[in-house]
């Protein structure tokens, strides 16, 4: 079965730094993963996937996210942090045996910190 | 904005009733999912139809029902309300069933209290 984890709830980071929001998935074909962010009493916007190719992946609003099939990692990244980033961050797992089913992580909150 | 549009935006209703959830996808795309968020379960897929046939069914209860209507838009029915099923269901759509993988565009959600 296919399984996300994303291992922090919660990263904080100052302004301008980088930032990391860890993924970890299990599937039992080739994944196709994605991220996806919440902002506060909206639904989930689409950021960007990895279907195959290139392991880095580059998506909206300057994020960017590394797959590296040994780790079973799609960690997401971003050079420079703004305060506007802030937000819940899921990750989410298609496997490619398995139809149509997406499984998402459980979240993981940024706080981008002024 | 992402295409997809949900009413109604909010929803309170007692324990016991029944309440219909309706989603209609990006013009276009043929799959609706249907997702619930809680604050201790985190956003669980509930089950999925394209072109009007269920396609995947996730963590659905057999008190929720859905279907696909032939110009596409979704409703998801929820029976027997419990005050557990206070939550915000999401509505997602994509263009392809197989062959790639699309993303989901998500409605805005329809927030539900069960008093």
């Amino acid at each position: 079965a296919q399984s996300v984890a994303q291992p922090e709830d919660q990263v904080n980071v100052a302004e301008g730094n980088p930032l990391t929001v860890k993924c970890t998935y299990s599937v039992s074909g080739n994944p196709y993963l994605f991220w996806y962010v919440q902002y506060p009493n909206r639904g989930l916007q689409f950021l960007l996937k990895y279907i195959t190719g290139d392991n880095l992946v580059k998506g909206s609003y300057g994020f960017e996210a590394e797959f590296n099939k040994s780790q079973t990692s799609f960690h997401l990244k971003k050079p420079s942090a703004l305060v506007s980033d802030s937000a819940l961050y899921f990750c989410a797992v298609r496997d490619d045996n398995y139809g149509q089913n997406f499984v998402f992580g459980p979240g993981t909150r940024l706080s981008v910190l002024p | 904005d992402s295409g997809v549009t949900q009413t109604p935006k909010h929803l309170i209703t007692a324990t016991g009733q029944r309440v219909t959830l309706r989603c209609s996808p990006r013009s276009g795309d043929l799959s609706v999912y249907w997702y619930q968020q809680s604050l201790d379960q985190g956003l669980q897929f509930l089950i999925q139809y394209y072109n009007g046939e269920e396609r995947a069914k996730g963590n659905i209860l057999e008190r929720f029902s859905a279907q696909q209507f032939p110009d596409l838009h979704s409703e998801l029915n929820l029976s027997s309300l419990e005050l557990g099923d206070s939550a915000l269901y999401f509505c997602a759509s994509s263009r392809l069933t197989s062959g790639g993988a699309p993303g989901q565009y998500f409605g805005p959600g329809t927030r539900l209290t069960v008093l």
